[in-house]
């Protein structure tokens, strides 16, 4: 089991649909992060937050909005989804950058299916 | 864009065997990283070796590092079937806790 958790573990829904993705951790850490991960490919920065504010969106579609309500929760919210942006979603969060780069602590993801 | 190239993309070997993947990247680094990622879920942190390292050890791991050649290599002695999982180097990228991961290598080892 990871520290850091990730709600619901499935996700099927349709292209009309709002949904939410949850992450919870209680480590201290102060960074956060959104993966998105296709099949057989690395992950893919989507968003950071530093200290409870987005400072990374790698250009992102809008469909798809972060929230960060406090130091261990992240959220991303989901509207108006393409079956393309079917993927294993994965938050992470680690210390804030310094000199050396601390690790990150993944969550097990969300497998989120657009029909 | 992804930075690092890894190789091979999959690897089978028979439980006891060595496994070694590699890893290239393109720009100068202070650290790298590799993560193991079994199918479906999160990617878990293995080790992290900076540049002024040559080579690090953690159980039946070692990493090493040539900053030369601009790449690294991930060696799991004596493989048990718990190993089977996709690997991946992790090298900095822009400011702040960002990273670039590798294309991955997969391994198997069969019992």
């Amino acid at each position: 089991d990871t520290e850091v958790t990730q709600t619901p573990k499935h996700l099927v829904m349709g292209m009309t649909n709002k949904k939410s993705l949850k992450c919870e951790q209680h480590m201290g850490h102060r960074a956060m992060y959104w993966y998105k991960q296709k099949a057989k490919k690395p992950p893919e920065l989507m968003f950071v937050y530093s200290y409870e504010k987005l400072s990374i969106n790698e250009s992102v579609p809008s469909r798809f909005s972060p929230e960060c309500p406090n130091s261990s929760l992240l959220n991303l919210h989901l509207h108006a989804l393409q079956p393309e942006d079917s993927a294993l979603y994965l938050c992470a969060s680690s210390l804030p950058g310094r000199a050396y780069n601390s690790p990150l602590h993944f969550g097990n993801g969300t497998r989120l299916t657009v029909t | 864009s992804q930075q690092g190239e890894e190789d091979p993309q999959a690897l089978s070997i028979q439980e006891g065997e060595n496994a070694t993947m590699n890893c290239s990247y393109k720009t100068s680094i202070n650290n790298l990283q590799w993560y193991r990622q079994n199918s479906g879920r999160g990617l878990v942190h293995l080790i992290l070796i900076r540049s002024n390292e040559r080579e690090k050890h953690s159980g039946r791991l070692r990493v090493t590092l040539d900053t030369s050649k601009k790449s690294s290599s991930l060696l799991i002695t004596a493989s048990r079937a718990a190993d089977t999982a996709s690997y991946f180097c992790a090298t900095p990228r822009g400011t702040g806790n960002q990273f670039y991961f590798g294309t991955g290598t997969s391994l198997t080892v069969i019992p």
